[in-house]
């Protein structure tokens, strides 16, 4: 079957502007996170969705960004009032949902994001 | 804040030679994950070890776990160059949610 998809592969935008990345996980994956990965640096945790709900949004760096997940499915991340340090690889991983922490976690190739 | 950490931080290698990579970590887990990336892609599930196992096996890959050093170890042996990739683990850690934590991982180039 299709693994995660994203959507765009790339974001070019400016400081100060808006923008929204899209996840579509692996179909019937109910958990779905999303990761920042900077250059060099492993990937750090953003948020996490069991189902619509975000069950934990702890790694979120401040209120410019924002996720959902309306129906249980796809994705969005939105980050307003882009800065410049939020140019980085963003990515999206799903996992069944079905075994708590013990779950492999699928990952899709990312979006880069560049804020000029 | 990254809880693991990879050594060495690059490994270069022939084909045909085995690799070692150690990752430590400071808090108590409920599981290790290694993950590869090759440049320009998404990461690719490599292995999943439980904090009450000790060694596990897939095909060429060998890990280790030792939850008293709080440190496990990838081995790749009979290496190829289509190992080259970037290799970090991911610790979920003990009673607190379900998210990955990465090291900032091993850069492996293997020539031929």
């Amino acid at each position: 079957g299709a693994g995660v998809s994203q959507t765009p592969s790339n974001k070019v935008t400016e400081k100060g502007k808006y923008v929204e990345l899209r996840c579509d996980p692996i179909s019937g994956h109910t958990a779905l996170y999303w990761y920042r990965q900077s250059l060099g640096q492993g990937p750090e945790f953003l948020i996490y969705f069991q189902g619509t709900g975000a069950a934990d949004d702890s790694g979120l760096p401040n209120d410019r960004f924002f996720a959902v997940r309306p129906e249980g499915s796809v994705s969005t991340l939105k980050i307003q009032r882009t800065e410049r340090g939020d140019s980085a690889v963003y990515l999206c991983a799903s996992s069944p949902g079905t075994s708590g922490r013990v779950e492999t976690q699928y990952f899709g190739p990312g979006t880069r994001l560049l804020v000029l | 804040s990254q809880q693991g950490e990879e050594d060495p931080q690059a490994l270069s290698i022939q084909e045909g030679e085995n690799a070692t990579m150690n990752c430590s970590y400071k808090t108590s887990i409920n599981n290790l994950q290694w993950y590869r990336q090759n440049s320009g892609r998404g990461l690719v599930h490599l292995i999943l070890i439980r904090s009450n196992e000790r060694e596990k096996h897939s095909g060429r890959l060998r890990v280790t776990l030792d939850t008293s050093k709080k440190s496990s170890s990838l081995l790749i042996t009979a290496s190829r160059a289509a190992d080259t990739a970037s290799y970090f683990c991911a610790t979920v850690l003990y009673q607190a949610g379900t998210a990955l934590i990465f090291g900032k991982g091993t850069t492996l180039s293997v020539s031929s």
